[in-house]
C-alpha cells in the first residue's frame, strides 16, 4: 500500500524558512516523480512543486519560483520541500503526492507574526 | 495558463440518484483530466485518470467522461459512503484544480 507521511509543518514568522519533510513506503520511490501540491485555508488546491525521478529536473509555478525548493533522496525514499522567504499568504496545508496518483495526509504551515 | 471551472460547488442529493459533477478546461486539455474525491480529515484519493480510466479499487458506480475542454464525473447510484468534496486536476499544461464541488446527501 502506498504510504506519504508528511512532516516538519508548523508556524513560522514571515519571512523565515521551513523544511517539510515526507517519507514514502510501499512503492519503488525512485521510479516516480514526486510533487507537492497546497490547499490554503477556504481557497483552491496550488500544485507548487514537481521533481523528476532521479532529482535532476524540477519544475515550480511563478507564485512559489526563486522561494521553493523541491529535492529527493531516492535511498532514503524522502521528499524534501525547502521554503524560503516565507508569505502569509504560503498559509496553507501541504500535500506530499507520487504525482498525480496518490497524496498524503498533509501537514500544515502557518506564516504569521 | 490553463483555467479550470468546475460546477456545482456544493450538491445535495438523495440515497441511489444519478449524480454529475462538471470541470469545463479554458482550452483543449485532450484528456489529462483526473478526479479526486476527499473526504474530511482524509487525503485526497484519486477516482477517475485520463478522464474515463478508473483508478484501481474504486467502485464502479462512478465513472467518468469527456475529452477536449469539457469533463463530467459520474456516480450512478448515489451511496452514504459517497459524501465527499470532488474535484478536477488538468495535467496537460502544468497542473490545475477545479474549485471543488462538495456533495451530501440530502
Amino acid at each position: 500500500e502506498v504510504q506519504l507521511v508528511e512532516s516538519g509543518g508548523g508556524l513560522v514568522q514571515p519571512g523565515r524558512s521551513l523544511k517539510l519533510s515526507c517519507a514514502a513506503s510501499g512503492f519503488t520511490f525512485s521510479n516516480y516523480y514526486m510533487a507537492w501540491v497546497r490547499q490554503a485555508p477556504k481557497k483552491g488546491l496550488e500544485w507548487v512543486a514537481t521533481i523528476s525521478t532521479s532529482g535532476s529536473r524540477t519544475y515550480y509555478p511563478d507564485s512559489v519560483k526563486g522561494r521553493f525548493t523541491i529535492s529527493r533522496d531516492n535511498a532514503k525514499s524522502s521528499l524534501y520541500l525547502q521554503m524560503n522567504s516565507l508569505k502569509s499568504e504560503d498559509t496553507a496545508t501541504y500535500y506530499c503526492a507520487r504525482h498525480t496518483t496518490h497524496w498524503g495526509q498533509g501537514v500544515m504551515v502557518t506564516v504569521s507574526s | 495558463d490553463i483555467q479550470m471551472t468546475q460546477s456545482p460547488s456544493f450538491l445535495s442529493a438523495s440515497v441511489g440518484d444519478r449524480v454529475t459533477i462538471n470541470c469545463k478546461a479554458s482550452q483543449n486539455i485532450n484528456r489529462y483530466l483526473n478526479w479526486y474525491q476527499q473526504k474530511l480529515g482524509e487525503a485526497p484519493k484519486l477516482l477517475i485518470y485520463n478522464a474515463n480510466s478508473l483508478q484501481t479499487g474504486i467502485p464502479s458506480r462512478f465513472s467518468g467522461s469527456g475529452s477536449g475542454t469539457d469533463f463530467t464525473l459520474t456516480i450512478s447510484s448515489l451511496q452514504p459512503e459517497d459524501v465527499a468534496t470532488y474535484f478536477c486536476l488538468q495535467h496537460n499544461s502544468w497542473f490545475t484544480f477545479g474549485s471543488g464541488t462538495k456533495l451530501e446527501i440530502k
